[in-house]
């Protein structure tokens, strides 16, 4: 079983700022099979990126994907106010199990 | 638009049993694979188990291996989530979520849909 691990736990910006978020895994992960999701409090969780790098539909251009093998990272290049969540990422390359990173919680600093 | 719509979340005693639902609608059912994802208070997310687009293929945690069980009924466009011998580990909100792909033989495709989740309290 892949183990996905993230940092930081917690990054404390402000809006506008840059953030980047990592993701590393235990082992390679196939063909860069790697997604991003982000959880706003209280809401089910939003894809935003697959495949590593492939923005997801309706996904603003701020959120990019980037990475292969086992070092993967989400930027978010300037900061919205509604920004500021929960972000995991998962692997399916090497599926069953599908696996989470323990998650990055962004916060207004 | 894509829908997905679980039910059957509630408190429940050690031991005991429970069926989740999940009703999808505004896509083809048939052609996906679906998945149970939990997320217990204040932690992150847990895949717990799959089917793939047709029934023939169920994958599950060893968390909840020989516990749980999931099925899917593609006349009704639903999926479901038997969970017995429940502990209080168990306690969690319960995502259905739809893969972006068959789920066939194993081989998935990342979630690009989820509901909004039901509660289940494992409780004496």
């Amino acid at each position: 079983e892949i183990v996905l691990t993230q940092s930081p736990g917690t990054l404390s910006l402000s809006p506008g700022e840059r953030a980047t978020l990592s993701c590393r895994a235990s082992q390679s992960v196939s063909s860069s099979y790697l997604a991003w999701y982000q959880q706003r409090p209280g809401q089910a969780p939003r894809l935003l990126i697959y495949d590593a790098s492939s923005r997801a539909t309706g996904i603003p251009d701020r959120f990019s994907g980037s990475g292969s093998g086992t070092d993967f990272t989400l930027t978010i290049s300037r900061l919205e106010p509604e920004d500021f969540a929960v972000y995991y990422c998962q692997q399916y390359g090497s599926s069953p199990p599908l696996t989470f990173g323990q998650g990055t919680r962004l916060e207004i600093k | 638009q894509v829908q997905l719509v679980e039910s059957g979340g509630g408190v429940v005693q050690p031991g005991r049993s429970l069926r989740l639902s999940c009703a999808a609608s505004g896509f083809t059912f048939s052609t996906y694979g679906m998945h149970w994802v939990r997320q217990a208070p204040g932690k992150g997310l847990d895949w717990v188990a799959v089917i793939s687009y047709d029934g023939s293929n169920e994958y599950y945690a060893d968390s909840v291996k020989g516990r749980f069980t999931v099925s899917r009924d593609n006349s009704k466009s639903t999926v479901y989530l038997q969970m017995s011998s429940l502990r209080a580990e168990d306690t969690a909100v319960y995502y259905c979520a739809k893969d972006r792909g068959y789920c066939s033989g194993g081989r998935c495709s990342q979630i690009n849909y989820w509901g909004q989740g039901t509660l289940v309290t494992v409780s004496s």
